[in-house]
């Protein structure tokens, strides 16, 4: 099954770019990375989702390595509204629906 | 931009008592999914539903758990004889089928339960 692995912690200077990584080494072929936040205990909040290519909206930013072994979600301008826990998720195995949640990357963006 | 709805935002029950979490996933999904969050933890899958039945369940779902989309607009979590250790969060999401479903799950902002 394909699995994820996230810093459990980063810290940010509120206006700069905060980089999260996560590993998937053992991603499939046809898997999209996806990638959601949690502010307190409220719902997970999509952000972006990719494949292989690169992607950009206007939340965030998704760089992927051409291998697919890794990602980076990208937020160009971080503020103290960014802070939360960001989730990197792969579908466990082709076939499955269900998203496996980790602990995730809890980013705290500094005044 | 349109989105799941959940109700009521904060259940209290006395355990052994039933209680049903109400969802109206956004209306054009067709995929269903109730996750649990207890405190501290991380999101746990419970069910995902699709075509008015059972596409897959956790172990945590078991017997006392069931799902039903009444109408074509809410999709419930019937929990029977509630327990203490079922107090959580409880999450609904819904998605789209898509080319190779790869359509991301939107969530609800949850149903806090609390069994006393």
């Amino acid at each position: 099954d394909a699995k994820t692995t996230q810093p459990p912690s980063m810290d940010c200077a509120e206006g700069r770019a905060a980089n999260l990584p996560c590993n998937h080494s053992t991603i499939s072929g046809n898997e999209y990375v996806y990638w959601y936040r949690q502010i307190h205990s409220q719902g997970p909040q999509y952000i972006i989702h990719g494949l292989k290519n690169n992607e950009t909206n206007e939340m965030a930013s998704l760089i992927i390595t051409e291998d697919r072994k890794s990602s980076t979600l990208i937020l160009p301008h971080a503020t103290l509204r960014d802070t939360a826990v960001y989730y990197c998720i792969v579908r466990p195995k082709l076939g499955t629906y269900k998203y496996i949640f980790g602990t995730g990357t809890r980013l705290k963006v500094l005044a | 931009e349109p989105e799941v709805t959940q109700t009521p935002s904060h259940q209290v029950t006395q355990m052994g008592q039933e209680v049903i979490l109400r969802c109206v996933p956004i209306s054009n999904h067709l995929y269903f999914y109730w996750y649990r969050q207890i405190l501290g933890q991380k999101v746990e899958f419970l069910v995902s539903f699709y075509n008015n039945e059972i596409s897959e369940k956790s172990e945590i779902f078991d017997d006392q758990f069931s799902v039903e989309r009444p109408d074509g607009s809410n999709f419930t979590l019937k929990i029977r004889s509630t327990k203490l250790e079922d107090s959580a969060m409880y999450f609904c999401a819904s998605n789209l089928p898509g080319p190779n479903s790869n359509q991301p799950q939107h969530f609800g902002d949850g149903t806090r339960l609390s069994i006393l």
